[in-house]
């Protein structure tokens, strides 16, 4: 069936720098979309949430931006730290699908000193 | 807030034996929650949806009498994995959601199964 996916399984990022995951998903039913840190063996950590009616949200030193167009979705984390090492996850919840979430491959992010 | 508590963290046991894992909102009640399976350094795959005071809600390819999920209150959800075999090793995680609408799902910390 449609589902989300990465473009970029691993990243390595100095700290200090921007760091930028990506994510395209196929089903255009697909109206809200959410980041996940998952550090190893724990569970998913919420990050930041984006609505289909919106393109781009802020949070602290993280920005989201969906492009709705080319099926799109980012997760910008500036200054990155070592701390934000750990795999990140998109996952999208489909219009009147109930609220369970598909979940993308996950990017790996490694944060070099 | 919106906690939700996974028991226990980690489970090794022989081949044969069910398994029971527990999910709790610790802060909200929940009347449905959600378990994952997710295999190394894989995503996380919907098992299925648990329902408070209903039947679960399984996705294709997962056995409902292999993976047994009572909902029996609205803070506590349970996996039973019966008469587990090693492929049956995994990392179990729940989920749950503090409200109704879109809103970020809590998880819980996860169990890490081992069948030898």
């Amino acid at each position: 069936g449609e589902s989300v996916g990465l473009h970029l399984p691993t990243l390595s990022v100095q700290e200090g720098d921007n760091s930028i995951i990506n994510c395209a998903y196929s089903n255009s039913a697909s109206d809200y979309f959410i980041w996940y840190k998952q550090e190893s063996g724990k569970g998913p950590q919420f990050i930041i949430d984006i609505r289909s009616n919106m393109d781009k949200r802020q949070g602290q030193r993280v920005t989201v931006l969906l492009n709705k167009t080319v099926k799109h979705l980012s997760l910008q984390i500036a200054a990155t730290q070592p701390g934000d090492s750990a795999v990140y996850f998109c996952a999208e919840n489909i219009r009147n699908s109930g609220y369970a979430l598909n979940f993308g491959k996950g990017t790996s992010l490694l944060v070099t000193p | 807030g919106a906690v939700v508590s996974q028991h226990p963290s980690r489970v090794i046991c022989k081949s044969g034996t069910s398994v029971k894992i527990e999910c709790r909102s610790l802060d909200f009640q929940a009347t449905t929650m959600f378990w994952y399976r997710q295999f190394p350094k894989q995503s996380l795959m919907l098992m299925a949806t648990s329902n408070e005071g209903s039947k679960a809600t399984y996705e294709q390819g997962v056995e409902k009498d292999k993976f047994l999920i009572n909902h029996a209150s609205l803070t506590l959800s349970t996996l039973t994995v019966t008469s587990a075999h090693p492929e049956d090793s995994s990392f179990y995680i729940c989920s749950a959601n503090p409200g109704t609408g879109h809103q970020p799902q809590h998880f819980g910390d996860g169990t890490r199964l081992s069948i030898l």
